[in-house]
Formats: structure tokens, sequence, C-alpha cells
């Protein structure tokens, strides 16, 4: 499978605890989004990446939210001191991207990991 | 600020019927439009793109949806429902003109197509 990937699919820990997801995107993409869905609610948009670079960064994004790409390849989403509030399923998609290309290219998600706080 | 509306949050219909779901947004400059399905347990996957150009766009699974500038729409649609299209639809836009230096999607709350045998 070629797909985007993460894991784990699923996460339940207790509050105060942190726990660190992984994203691994399709290979010659080299941009990487995270997003966080609720119950009943769209995705909402976290953070994303071009190769390992950062470029922009939700307000949602709290301190104790941090995200790396170190290699331009996987990516880790950490949450640090978990509060019941961060319970959501977490997804990634990655695209692809040419510099000049005037094609906008769509993203392709992964099946999410969904977080449990209790 | 960008945003997307899906007034409906289910659609009900019989198997064969056409269906519509329906999709509006606002953003600042000109708008980039997609739709999502998810199934359930599933990540999105992506049904298809309005960038530039003809304003019907044809997707996958026989799905496809028309930009109406004027409304500022960007409903979906299908001639024939099968009972397998039933699942959650989102609405996506992304702002083209924010520079280029944003690439995020602002995605709708979902509707839920219930297609009935």
């Amino acid at each position: 499978d070629t797909g985007v990937s993460q894991d784990p699919r699923h996460k339940i820990t207790k509050r105060g605890q942190n726990v660190t997801f992984r994203c691994d995107p399709i290979s010659e993409h080299n941009r990487l989004y995270w997003y966080r869905q609720t119950l009943g609610q769209g995705p909402e948009f976290l953070t994303y990446f071009q190769n390992e670079a950062q470029l922009e960064k939700s307000r949602l994004l709290s301190d104790r939210f941090s995200a790396e790409r170190p290699k331009g390849s996987f990516s880790t989403l950490e949450i640090q001191r978990t509060e019941q509030g961060d319970s959501a399923m977490y997804l990634c998609a990655s695209s692809s991207f040419t510099s000049g290309g005037a094609i906008v290219a769509e993203q392709f998600f992964g099946p999410g990991t969904r977080l449990t706080v209790l | 600020a960008q945003s997307v509306a899906q007034p409906e949050d289910q659609v009900n219909v019989a198997e064969g019927n056409p269906l519509t779901v329906k999709c509006t947004y606002s953003v600042s400059g000109n708008p980039y439009l997609f739709w999502y399905v998810q199934y359930p347990n599933r990540g999105l996957q992506f049904l298809l793109k309005y960038i530039t150009g003809d304003n019907l766009v044809k997707g996958s699974y026989g799905f496809e949806a028309e930009f109406n500038k004027s409304q500022t729409s960007f409903h979906l649609k299908k001639p024939s429902a099968l009972v397998s299209d039933s699942a959650l639809y989102f609405c996506a836009v992304r702002d083209g003109d924010y520079g280029g230096a944003t690439n995020k999607l602002i995605f709708g709350t979902g509707t839920l197509l219930a297609v009935q045998p």
C-alpha cells in the first residue's frame, strides 16, 4: 500500500501523560499536514511542513503540541501533558508540490490516530 | 476569514435517484474547492476539486460538482445514487490568493448521505 500511514491507530492515555503519533506520507510527496477532527466536526488544520520546514501553525496548536519532520519524510506529532479536551482523531495528509507549478494538488489523508484521554 | 458551510447535516435519497449535497464558501480571494468522502473508521478520500476553468468538475465514482461564483457555492451531485455512496461528505476550501503562503484546507462540518435501497 503506497498511501499515507499513521501509527498507532488508537491511543488511550491518562490525563497528564505525553503521547506521540507518527505519520508516513506518500513517498514522493514533499508537503505534510496535520489536522484534528472531533465528533460531528470537519477536520481542523494544525500545521504543515514543506520538506523539513514547518511553514504554518494554527493557533489551535498550543505550546503542549509539537510537530517535527526531521528528514523531510515521516513526521511526528507530540502532545505533552494531555488533557481530556485533546481527545480527537488526529489526521495526517500529504501532497506534492513543484516550485512554479500552477497545479494545486489535492491532499491525501491517512486513516488517522484516535486519541482518548481518560 | 475563510469558511465553508454545509447546511444539511443529513441528506436522504433513494437508490437510483439523483443526489445533491450542498456547500457554500467564503474566501477573500479566488477559491480552490474540494470534496472529500469519509467512510467509517477510514480516512478522508479525495473526490474532486475545482481550481479554475470549467465550472462543472467531474470526479471519482460518478460524482460531479458545479462551481457557482455568484452564489459562492460548490454543490456535489450524482445522477443516480448507490447504497454504497452512503458516507460522510466534506466540502473544503483553500484561499488561492493568499500569497501562496497557506495551504491549509478549511472544512465544513460534513453532510451524512444516506441512500436507501
